[in-house]
């Protein structure tokens, strides 16, 4: 049974940085052809990519967001990390991650809803 | 970055009825083209795959079609269960893309 979870701070201050965990079950983050990506939604409003990365370690970022983003990964613990830096309340969302699989987001995360305010 | 220009964005129908919508790329996307549904406080879930393609264990009622530029998707009778946001996506560079969503509510 494939199951991915986000966890990380419901609240953050503007400025700061995020850290957002997804922890996988069901699959490794070694299986060829399969990634993780982390999407967001703001309330109302539709889904953003954010980035992604693979087996091999190919990574790739939103082009608008690249220089705010970084994305890694550890088999080991079947964890991806997303950070995002100096954040505003306009990226306040629901932070999904997903795995995806040619092309597909075949398996979501339920996601977390992350608030930017002083 | 390719665009993708969904419509409408939003839609009211009857049970009963055939649904449609489309979403255009800004350039040539082959069929790299995927549709979800969204219901409220839920996760999107995948409905259609590489433009024409259903999902294990999705409804016949859903189906998609299209390739190049322009894809449509199609609710071949709406049930009451079907209320929700659909989004498409693109996958052509593996660098993602999501049209701007379509909200469907029953008349």
């Amino acid at each position: 049974q494939v199951t991915l979870k986000e966890s990380g701070p419901v609240l953050v201050k503007p400025t700061e940085t995020l850290t957002l965990t997804c922890t996988v079950s069901g699959f490794s983050l070694s299986n060829a052809r399969m990634g993780v990506s982390w999407i967001r939604q703001p309330p109302g409003k539709a889904l953003e990519w954010l980035a992604h990365i693979f087996s091999n370690d190919e990574k790739s970022y939103s082009t608008s967001l690249k220089s705010r983003l970084t994305i890694s990964k550890d088999t080991s613990k079947s964890q991806v990390v997303l950070t995002m830096t100096n954040m505003d309340p306009v990226d306040t969302a629901t932070y999904y991650c997903a795995r995806i699989y040619s092309g597909s987001y075949d398996y979501w995360g339920q996601g977390t809803l992350v608030t930017v305010s002083s | 970055d390719i665009q993708m220009t969904q419509s409408p964005s939003s839609l009211s129908a009857s049970v009963g009825d055939r649904v449609t919508i489309t979403c255009q790329a800004s350039q040539d996307i082959s069929n790299y083209l995927n549709w979800y549904q969204q219901k409220p406080g839920k996760a999107p879930k995948l409905l259609i795959y590489d433009a024409s393609n259903l999902e294990t264990g999705v409804p016949s009622r859903f189906s998609g079609s299209g390739s190049g530029t322009d894809f449509t998707f199609t609710i071949s009778s709406l049930q009451p269960e079907d209320i929700a946001t659909y989004y498409c996506q693109q996958y052509d560079n593996l660098r993602i893309t999501f049209g701007q969503g379509t909200r469907l509510e029953i008349k």
